[in-house]
């Protein structure tokens, strides 16, 4: 079965601190590629990181890095010096290129980030 | 370009009425996605076209539903004969390979 799995419905984090929001996967393929997807409050979807699954190298974009454990199927975001603007709903996400191209979505994590 | 547009952004419905969505994509995106959230939860498929092929379908989708791509560009959603259980943001996005890059949404209310 194609799942994604954000076991932390909701994580709150101190302004300044760093958060880590947890992600697994479940795929038999071996070509993909996984998504943090950031979704504020009545605001539109952005993707905020990617990853392609043949890379061991983990991704960053600025205050963002994964931690990418292919063998283990797990994908956790790490948020470094929250800020205020951070808090928004997270979706984990992950695109298979053999067949059908269609993204599976986690259910969310709400983070809220503390003044 | 401005990215992918939904219109309306907000529709009210009685039971039983037929509603329809439009979706315009990133001009170069070869792939249209349609998905459906509701309150709490992620974005679940409903459906997919790479230019205007229909490739994918979820089960999600029932008879009630139906969406085109007549041109490869612009996609609608018609919903007919809406229930309530219908009530949801319903997400369009487009894709040229590696990154999708999602709408605003149509957030539907069926009374």
């Amino acid at each position: 079965a194609q799942t994604v799995t954000q076991s932390q419905p909701e994580m709150s984090v101190q302004e300044a601190e760093t958060v880590t929001l947890s992600c697994t996967y479940d795929t038999s393929e071996s070509d993909y590629y996984l998504f943090w997807y950031k979704q504020p409050p009545s605001r539109q979807m952005i993707l905020v990181i990617r990853q392609e699954a043949y890379k061991q190298q983990n991704a960053t974009e600025n205050r963002f890095s994964v931690n990418f454990q292919k063998a283990a199927k797990s994908f956790s975001l790490k948020i470094s010096d929250s800020q205020l603007g951070d808090a928004a709903m997270y979706f984990c996400a992950y695109i298979l290129y053999s067949g059908t191209y269609k993204y599976i979505f986690g259910t969310g994590t709400r983070l809220k980030v503390l003044a | 370009d401005t990215g992918v547009s939904q219109d309306p952004r907000h529709k009210i419905t009685k039971r039983g009425q037929n509603v329809t969505f439009r979706c315009d994509p990133i001009s170069e995106h070869n792939r249209l996605y349609w998905y459906r959230q509701t309150l709490g939860q992620g974005p679940e498929f409903l459906t997919y076209f790479q230019n205007e092929a229909q490739l994918e379908k979820s089960r999600l989708l029932s008879d009630r539903f139906s969406a085109e791509r007549p041109k490869g560009s612009f996609s609608t959603l018609e919903i007919q004969r809406t229930e309530q259980g219908d009530s949801a943001m319903y997400l369009c996005a487009s894709s040229s390979w590696d990154r999708v890059y999602f709408g605003p949404g149509t957030r539907l209310l069926v009374l």
